[in-house]
């Protein structure tokens, strides 16, 4: 059974730029949420999809925007990169339904210049 | 609002000792309540979970949590802390599994 994995391990970008992140969900799984963590930061919630698409979002931005495609892999899509984007960004996977325990992906790091 | 706090950010304990990790929340309905742990350069791992029923949790590693409503509290417990316990600790509350609220974690630091 493979876990869930994150691409890629690091990232450096600049002010303005764009960048897709991208996750492949554990085998069996069909929901995947994402999550911004700053240094020194518990994570946060940005969106979760499901069947490809959102269902549930947190307090973040419309230039972050996501993807869900048929093998429920998923995309993290920041535009206009701000300094305050830089953070480690979690993946994590489960089945949809009550009491489904998520599991999360090593995380990509993200470093705006 | 919706918050979890750990109000300690770093605590350092002797390999044998005892631990306590301290998680206070608030929630308007009843809540699922988790602890995680992070190694450096890993993801989240779920140590335990609480969803209803007895208050006294068991998880993986020899860790526990206690879930007191009145006090609304969820401590993480471990009676004896190996060097390999060293790691970053989040508390999480949710009304499901997934679309979690953190707190800021708590680094715990092992002496041998």
């Amino acid at each position: 059974e493979t876990g869930v994995t994150q691409s890629p391990t690091h990232l450096i970008k600049t002010r303005g730029q764009q960048v897709t992140l991208r996750c492949s969900s554990q085998s069996g799984h069909n929901t995947v949420s994402w999550y911004q963590q700053a240094l020194g930061q518990g994570p946060q919630f940005i969106f979760q999809y499901y069947r490809e698409e959102e269902n549930g979002r947190g307090n973040f931005p419309p230039r972050f925007s996501g993807l869900q495609f048929p093998n429920y892999s998923s995309e993290l899509n920041v535009n206009a990169l701000e300094l305050d984007d830089s953070a480690l960004y979690l993946c994590a996977s489960s089945l949809q339904g009550a009491a489904n325990e998520q599991f999360f992906g090593p995380g990509t790091r993200l470093t705006v210049l | 609002a919706q918050s979890v706090t750990q109000p300690d950010i770093h605590i350092t304990v002797s390999e044998g000792a005892s631990l306590e990790l301290r998680c206070n929340y608030s929630y308007g309905a009843t809540p699922y309540l988790f602890w995680y742990v992070q190694s450096p350069g890993q993801g989240l791992q779920l140590l335990l979970k609480y969803f209803s029923g007895d208050t006294l949790v068991q998880g993986i590693k020899g860790f526990e949590a206690e879930f007191k409503r009145s006090q609304s509290s969820f401590n993480l417990r471990k009676p004896s802390v190996h060097w390999s316990d060293a790691a970053e600790y989040f508390c999480a509350v949710g009304s499901n599994t997934d679309k979690l609220i953190f707190g800021t974690g708590t680094r715990l630091q092992v002496f041998p």
